[in-house]
């Protein structure tokens, strides 16, 4: 599976936006990008997912670089409540494709 | 509401008595999967199932069993639990199989402590 890296950390004043970048340069073809997050005590949530073209939905936007090896989750204004930590996870069609690898994800404080 | 339902949420247990953490979603999904979650390690996956009667090892299948019987449940079996499966643990589902474009949904999750 292609890997993804992201920072460890980041911090966000509260109401500011947030961008949480991803790399994956060795991302191939058919992998979709998936994010998603885990709030304190909790399950991990889904974000949202794109392939090739940016994508918006309620809670945030994926922006896809052209060349595909990066991509950047935005939190339009953080709030206290979108603390938690970001997973961004590749999937690709094969077989096991539902699964999901977890890396260590990027932890978001937001501060008051 | 769609949901996927872990019980129980928390568990003492001592070593070797047998237990089980039942899962349930209500989407008819095919697609379900336990994961642990312990401090550094992250979330590594114990076993998943693609469909009834279908299922397979994940990266940390050790000490674990599964079953799926029904489309609704994926309950994780220890049959004799030890202190290092002490946990975290996470069940999920998601729509059809092998397809990378959909969602996961996961449960709330249990925690369960071997003495």
């Amino acid at each position: 599976d292609a890997k993804t890296t992201q920072p460890n950390s980041m911090e966000s004043n509260e109401e500011e936006p947030v961008h949480l970048p991803c790399n994956h340069s060795t991302i191939s073809g058919t992998d979709y990008i998936h994010w998603y997050r885990q709030l304190p005590s909790q399950g991990p949530e889904y974000v949202i997912h794109g392939l090739t073209s940016n994508v918006n939905n309620r809670m945030a936007s994926l922006a896809i670089a052209e060349d595909r090896k990066s991509s950047t989750l935005i939190l339009h204004r953080a709030t206290l409540r979108d603390a938690a930590v970001y997973y961004c996870i590749l999937r690709a069609y094969q077989t096991g494709a539902n699964n999901l690898f977890f890396g260590t994800g990027t932890r978001l404080t937001v501060i008051p | 509401e769609a949901q996927v339902t872990q019980n129980p949420r928390y568990l003492i247990t001592v070593t070797g008595k047998k237990l089980t953490v039942t899962c349930s979603q209500n989407m008819n999904h095919e697609y379900m999967s336990w994961y642990r979650q312990d401090p550094g390690l992250g979330l590594r996956q114990i076993y998943y199932s693609m469909n009834v009667e279908v299922t397979d090892k994940g990266d940390v299948p050790e000490g674990y069993k599964v079953s799926r019987k029904e489309k609704r449940n994926f309950p994780l079996i220890l049959e004799s639990p030890s202190p290092n499966q002490t946990s975290l643990y996470f069940c999920a589902s998601s729509l059809g199989r092998n397809r990378p474009s959909t969602e996961a949904f996961f449960g709330q999750g249990t925690r369960l402590t071997v003495v």
